[in-house]
Protein backbone atom coordinates (compact mmCIF):
# COMPACT_ATOMS: atom_id res chain seq x y z
CA UNK A 1 0.00 0.00 0.00
CA UNK A 2 1.65 3.04 -1.40
CA UNK A 3 1.65 6.18 0.08
CA UNK A 4 3.43 9.27 2.12
CA UNK A 5 3.21 9.48 5.83
CA UNK A 6 3.47 12.21 8.37
CA UNK A 7 3.93 11.89 12.01
CA UNK A 8 2.78 13.29 14.27
CA UNK A 9 -0.79 14.54 13.35
CA UNK A 10 -0.78 16.74 16.76
CA UNK A 11 2.53 18.88 18.46
CA UNK A 12 2.98 20.60 20.87
CA UNK A 13 5.63 22.59 21.62
CA UNK A 14 7.37 24.67 24.63
CA UNK A 15 8.66 27.99 23.77
CA UNK A 16 12.82 27.25 23.08
CA UNK A 17 12.28 23.73 22.02
CA UNK A 18 13.20 22.44 18.91
CA UNK A 19 10.84 19.64 17.63
CA UNK A 20 11.25 17.07 14.60
CA UNK A 21 8.45 16.36 12.31
CA UNK A 22 8.61 13.21 10.67
CA UNK A 23 7.88 12.64 6.64
CA UNK A 24 8.02 8.77 5.22
CA UNK A 25 7.46 7.65 1.38
CA UNK A 26 7.08 4.44 -0.18
CA UNK A 27 6.41 5.76 -3.76
CA UNK A 28 9.99 5.60 -4.95
CA UNK A 29 10.00 9.50 -5.27
CA UNK A 30 12.68 11.51 -5.64
CA UNK A 31 11.45 14.88 -4.83
CA UNK A 32 10.22 15.66 -1.58
CA UNK A 33 8.94 18.73 0.06
CA UNK A 34 7.75 20.39 3.10
CA UNK A 35 5.07 23.08 3.01
CA UNK A 36 3.60 25.38 5.46
CA UNK A 37 0.06 26.10 5.88
CA UNK A 38 -1.63 29.42 7.77
CA UNK A 39 -4.93 30.81 7.16
CA UNK A 40 -5.38 32.73 4.23
CA UNK A 41 -1.01 32.24 3.15
CA UNK A 42 -1.49 29.33 0.71
CA UNK A 43 0.70 26.91 0.94
CA UNK A 44 4.83 28.06 1.63
CA UNK A 45 8.03 26.35 0.76
CA UNK A 46 9.69 25.03 3.46
CA UNK A 47 12.35 23.03 2.01
CA UNK A 48 12.87 20.73 -0.93
CA UNK A 49 14.83 18.18 -1.65
CA UNK A 50 15.65 16.43 -5.60
CA UNK A 51 17.95 13.21 -4.55
CA UNK A 52 19.63 11.81 -1.80
CA UNK A 53 21.69 14.43 0.66
CA UNK A 54 20.89 17.34 -1.17
CA UNK A 55 18.17 19.88 -0.39
CA UNK A 56 17.28 23.76 -1.40
CA UNK A 57 15.72 26.30 0.79
CA UNK A 58 12.39 27.35 -0.39
CA UNK A 59 10.88 31.19 0.51
CA UNK A 60 10.24 30.31 4.09
CA UNK A 61 13.51 28.62 5.47
CA UNK A 62 14.54 30.50 8.25
CA UNK A 63 14.26 28.64 11.55
CA UNK A 64 13.82 25.08 9.93
CA UNK A 65 16.11 22.42 9.03
CA UNK A 66 15.96 19.63 6.79
CA UNK A 67 18.02 16.22 6.03
CA UNK A 68 17.92 13.71 3.28
CA UNK A 69 19.90 10.74 3.93
CA UNK A 70 17.59 8.19 2.88
CA UNK A 71 15.32 8.44 -0.76
CA UNK A 72 11.93 7.74 1.72
CA UNK A 73 12.66 10.30 4.73
CA UNK A 74 12.82 13.65 4.59
CA UNK A 75 12.26 15.17 8.49
CA UNK A 76 12.02 18.97 9.03
CA UNK A 77 13.19 20.50 12.28
CA UNK A 78 11.42 23.62 13.12
CA UNK A 79 14.33 25.53 15.81
CA UNK A 80 13.65 27.72 18.60
CA UNK A 81 14.89 30.17 16.25
CA UNK A 82 11.50 29.91 14.55
CA UNK A 83 9.28 32.88 16.22
CA UNK A 84 5.94 31.67 14.90
CA UNK A 85 6.14 27.89 14.17
CA UNK A 86 2.21 27.57 15.07
CA UNK A 87 0.79 26.43 11.63
CA UNK A 88 -0.01 23.25 9.65
CA UNK A 89 3.17 21.53 8.37
CA UNK A 90 2.41 19.90 4.97
CA UNK A 91 4.61 17.04 3.73
CA UNK A 92 5.10 16.05 -0.22
CA UNK A 93 6.86 14.31 -2.36
CA UNK A 94 6.60 13.90 -6.42
CA UNK A 95 8.92 11.81 -9.72
CA UNK A 96 10.28 15.11 -11.93
CA UNK A 97 8.01 17.03 -13.42
CA UNK A 98 4.82 15.12 -12.34
CA UNK A 99 2.19 15.66 -9.71
CA UNK A 100 3.11 15.61 -5.97
CA UNK A 101 1.54 13.37 -3.28
CA UNK A 102 0.48 15.03 -0.11
CA UNK A 103 0.44 13.46 3.46
CA UNK A 104 -1.96 14.13 6.11
CA UNK A 105 -0.26 17.04 7.80
CA UNK A 106 0.88 18.00 10.74
CA UNK A 107 -0.64 20.55 13.03
CA UNK A 108 2.33 22.19 15.59
CA UNK A 109 0.94 24.49 18.24
CA UNK A 110 3.60 26.43 20.57
CA UNK A 111 2.52 26.27 24.22
CA UNK B 1 7.02 34.65 -2.94
CA UNK B 2 3.79 32.88 -4.67
CA UNK B 3 4.31 32.07 -8.25
CA UNK B 4 0.17 30.83 -8.94
CA UNK B 5 -2.22 33.67 -8.13
CA UNK B 6 -6.18 32.10 -7.71
CA UNK B 7 -9.10 34.18 -8.36
CA UNK B 8 -11.27 35.19 -6.97
CA UNK B 9 -10.73 33.92 -3.28
CA UNK B 10 -14.07 32.76 -2.70
CA UNK B 11 -16.93 30.89 -4.41
CA UNK B 12 -20.35 30.29 -3.38
CA UNK B 13 -22.64 28.59 -6.19
CA UNK B 14 -25.94 26.42 -5.95
CA UNK B 15 -25.44 22.56 -6.40
CA UNK B 16 -25.91 21.74 -10.47
CA UNK B 17 -24.16 25.34 -11.11
CA UNK B 18 -20.93 25.04 -12.83
CA UNK B 19 -17.41 27.02 -10.93
CA UNK B 20 -14.90 28.54 -12.86
CA UNK B 21 -11.59 29.08 -10.88
CA UNK B 22 -8.72 31.43 -12.21
CA UNK B 23 -4.59 31.01 -11.52
CA UNK B 24 -2.41 33.47 -13.38
CA UNK B 25 1.56 33.37 -12.89
CA UNK B 26 4.90 34.95 -13.45
CA UNK B 27 7.45 33.00 -14.80
CA UNK B 28 7.65 30.23 -17.83
CA UNK B 29 6.72 26.85 -16.71
CA UNK B 30 7.01 23.11 -17.05
CA UNK B 31 3.68 22.34 -16.49
CA UNK B 32 0.47 23.63 -14.39
CA UNK B 33 -1.33 21.37 -11.63
CA UNK B 34 -4.75 21.73 -9.69
CA UNK B 35 -5.17 20.63 -5.92
CA UNK B 36 -8.23 20.27 -3.87
CA UNK B 37 -8.07 20.60 -0.13
CA UNK B 38 -10.78 19.35 2.61
CA UNK B 39 -10.34 20.91 5.44
CA UNK B 40 -7.61 20.08 7.55
CA UNK B 41 -6.20 17.49 5.42
CA UNK B 42 -3.53 17.06 2.42
CA UNK B 43 -3.93 18.41 -0.84
CA UNK B 44 -4.89 15.89 -3.65
CA UNK B 45 -3.59 15.88 -6.94
CA UNK B 46 -6.25 17.09 -9.32
CA UNK B 47 -5.13 17.36 -12.64
CA UNK B 48 -2.12 18.29 -14.74
CA UNK B 49 -1.69 20.33 -17.69
CA UNK B 50 1.92 21.10 -19.53
CA UNK B 51 2.99 23.72 -20.84
CA UNK B 52 2.68 22.24 -24.57
CA UNK B 53 -0.95 21.75 -23.94
CA UNK B 54 -3.97 24.17 -24.21
CA UNK B 55 -7.06 22.11 -22.50
CA UNK B 56 -7.23 19.21 -20.75
CA UNK B 57 -10.23 17.49 -19.11
CA UNK B 58 -10.69 15.11 -16.56
CA UNK B 59 -14.50 13.62 -15.50
CA UNK B 60 -16.24 16.91 -14.45
CA UNK B 61 -12.92 18.89 -14.91
CA UNK B 62 -11.81 20.82 -17.28
CA UNK B 63 -8.62 22.89 -17.26
CA UNK B 64 -6.91 25.46 -19.80
CA UNK B 65 -3.77 27.06 -20.23
CA UNK B 66 -3.00 29.97 -21.88
CA UNK B 67 0.85 30.36 -21.72
CA UNK B 68 0.64 34.03 -23.64
CA UNK B 69 -1.31 35.46 -20.64
CA UNK B 70 0.03 33.30 -18.24
CA UNK B 71 -3.26 31.64 -16.93
CA UNK B 72 -5.02 28.94 -16.22
CA UNK B 73 -8.25 28.28 -15.94
CA UNK B 74 -10.30 25.68 -14.18
CA UNK B 75 -13.80 24.94 -14.89
CA UNK B 76 -15.96 22.22 -12.34
CA UNK B 77 -19.09 21.42 -14.24
CA UNK B 78 -23.01 20.12 -12.74
CA UNK B 79 -21.13 21.05 -9.08
CA UNK B 80 -21.85 19.02 -6.30
CA UNK B 81 -22.15 19.70 -2.16
CA UNK B 82 -19.27 17.58 -2.00
CA UNK B 83 -17.07 19.54 -4.08
CA UNK B 84 -17.02 22.24 -1.33
CA UNK B 85 -13.13 22.40 -0.63
CA UNK B 86 -10.19 24.75 -1.18
CA UNK B 87 -8.44 24.85 -4.67
CA UNK B 88 -4.94 25.70 -5.19
CA UNK B 89 -2.87 26.07 -8.60
CA UNK B 90 1.01 25.34 -8.80
CA UNK B 91 3.72 25.94 -11.13
CA UNK B 92 6.34 23.28 -11.94
CA UNK B 93 9.00 25.32 -13.40
CA UNK B 94 11.00 24.80 -16.53
CA UNK B 95 14.30 22.98 -16.47
CA UNK B 96 15.94 20.40 -13.99
CA UNK B 97 14.28 22.29 -11.08
CA UNK B 98 11.54 20.09 -9.14
CA UNK B 99 10.57 22.67 -7.30
CA UNK B 100 6.52 23.29 -7.11
CA UNK B 101 5.14 26.55 -5.83
CA UNK B 102 1.28 27.26 -4.79
CA UNK B 103 -0.87 30.06 -4.97
CA UNK B 104 -3.17 30.99 -1.90
CA UNK B 105 -5.99 29.43 -3.17
CA UNK B 106 -10.16 29.60 -3.71
CA UNK B 107 -12.50 28.27 -1.41
CA UNK B 108 -15.24 26.78 -2.90
CA UNK B 109 -18.61 26.44 -0.95
CA UNK B 110 -21.13 24.40 -3.06
CA UNK B 111 -24.63 24.72 -1.23
CA UNK B 112 -27.20 21.81 -1.37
Amino acid sequence: DGGITQSPKYLFRKEGQNVTLSCEQNLNHDAMYWYRQDPGQGLRLIYYSQIVNDFQKGDIAEGYSVSREKKESFPLTVTSAQKNPTAFYLCASSLPGLEAYFGPGTRLTVL
Amino acid sequence: SQQGEEDPQALSIQEGENATMNCSYKTSINNLQWYRQNSGRGLVHLILIRSNEREKHSGRLRVTLDTSKKSSSLLITASRAADTASYFCATGPTGANSKLTFGKGITLSVRP
